[in-house]
């Protein structure tokens, strides 16, 4: 099963581009690598998903490398309210999605 | 539009003790899931229906069944709560491959 690697925090100051990334060298080819995360203990949030090529919206930009084996979430100028808990994760075995313990960004004043 | 609501936000039970959580969502989603969040972890999946009439386990499904009674309603019971399950239990639906799942706000739980 392709399972997903995060740092477990780092920090970003306010107005500068968050880059937070996840490694994924298990992924077969026809899985996509998503994004979400939590604020405090809410549900959580999705923010953005991709297969093979770069994704942007109106929430951040999705980088995923030609190998696949790696991707990098850009959330491009940080404020407080982006300060959370952002899980990487890959869709396996069909409809199962595996989450890790994601990496805890801070965006610092 | 709701998206996936669940009830109830907060329980208390007493070790031993049944109980059912309960999930709607009015978003057309062939694929429920239930997960639990522990604190300071990820969250883990407990179950989930890939389409109506079908479920299967996933990492943690000991002590608990469920139930996809239609498309829109996806139940978890706990037929013996143990304090071990003291958890913040997630729903969550989705579309199909290459679509997000979307969450409801969990139910916190606490077993004593």
């Amino acid at each position: 099963d392709a399972k997903t690697t995060q740092p477990p925090s780092m920090d970003c100051a306010e107005g500068r581009a968050a880059n937070l990334p996840c490694n994924h060298s298990t992924i077969s080819g026809n899985e996509y690598v998503y994004w979400y995360r939590q604020i405090h203990s809410q549900g959580p949030q999705y923010i953005i998903h991709g297969l093979k090529n770069n994704e942007t919206n109106e929430m951040a930009s999705l980088i995923i490398t030609e190998d696949r084996k790696s991707s990098t979430l850009i959330l491009p100028h940080a404020t407080l309210r982006d300060t959370a808990v952002y899980y990487c994760i890959v869709r396996v075995a069909g409809n199962q999605f595996y989450f890790g313990t994601g990496t805890s960004l801070t965006v610092i004043p | 539009n709701a998206g996936v609501t669940q009830t109830p936000k907060f329980q208390v039970l007493k070790t031993g003790q049944s109980m059912t959580l309960q999930c709607a969502q009015d978003m057309n989603h062939n694929s429920m899931y239930w997960y639990r969040q522990d604190p300071g972890m990820g969250l883990r999946l407990i179950y989930y229906s890939a389409s109506e009439g079908t479920t299967d386990k996933g990492e943690v499904p000991n002590g608990y069944n469920v139930s996809r009674l239609n498309k829109r309603e996806f139940s978890l019971r706990l037929e013996s709560a143990a304090p071990s399950q003291t958890s913040v239990y997630f729903c969550a639906g989705g579309q199909g491959v290459g679509s997000p799942l979307h969450f409801g706000n969990g139910t916190r739980l606490t077993v004593t």
